[in-house]
């Protein structure tokens, strides 16, 4: 089975601030990679695809990057409504696919 | 607009049974594998079982085979999550994701739209 390792698994940031968030998995999977974003008592929303695909609608402030075991999520400039928990997730072996642990961002 | 709509969910004893169902619109059902999301209270998600648009592959979950079987009916567009011998471990919410479109070889998938999720309760 392939792991998903996200870091941090929290963050604390401001309005304004350039955000980084990692996504290592436990073996090779190309650009098989998924950012999804998640609000208390709300679905998951994709994000990115194929690791730095922009998902229809998704502000140009979110961006994706990364190949191999290794990946990130950056955003540029954060607004109040980023405030949300992110979780990476591998296509690339057979479903079901595996998600990160997610990371929880915070206001500072 | 696409849109999934869950049901179903309750609260079960544990050893018990329950089916959960996803109600889809806005798409061409048949042409769409779809998957089953689960997130436990204050937990992560977990993948547990995805089929595809004709029904003929499933997989599922470890921490859920044999216990629980996927079925969809493309006439109603309509997904299923039929859940046996519940346990603890089981409670959650419920998510159903529509899965990427299909295209031929081997290609990054990601799952979109979700459903607003349906509570699983496994308590006596």
């Amino acid at each position: 089975d392939i792991q998903m390792t996200q870091s941090p698994s929290s963050l604390s940031a401001s309005v304004g601030d350039r955000v980084t968030i990692t996504c290592r998995a436990s073996q090779s999977i190309g650009t098989y990679l998924n950012w999804y974003q998640q609000k208390p008592g709300k679905a998951p929303n994709l994000l990115i695809y194929a690791a730095s695909s922009l998902q229809t609608g998704v502000p140009s402030r979110f961006s994706g990057s990364g190949s191999g075991t290794d990946f990130t999520l950056t955003i540029s400039s954060l607004q109040t409504e980023d405030f949300a928990t992110y979780y990476c997730q591998q296509s690339y072996s057979s479903p079901p696919y595996s998600f990160g642990q997610g990371t929880k961002l915070e206001i500072k | 607009e696409v849109q999934l709509v869950e049901s179903g969910g309750v609260l079960v004893q544990p050893g018990g049974s329950l089916r959960l169902s996803c109600a889809a619109s806005g798409f061409t059902f048949s042409s769409y594998g779809m998957n089953w999301v689960r997130q436990a209270p204050g937990k992560g998600l977990e993948c547990v079982s995805y089929i595809s648009g004709s029904g003929r592959v499933r997989y599922y979950a470890d921490s859920v085979k044999d216990r629980f079987t996927i079925s969809r009916d493309n006439a109603k567009n309509s997904l299923f999550l039929q859940m046996n011998s519940l346990r603890a471990e089981d409670t959650a919410v419920y998510y159903c994701a529509r899965d990427s479109p299909m295209v031929r070889g081997d290609v990054p998938r990601w799952f979109d739209p979700w459903g607003q999720g349906t509570l699983v309760t496994v308590s006596s």
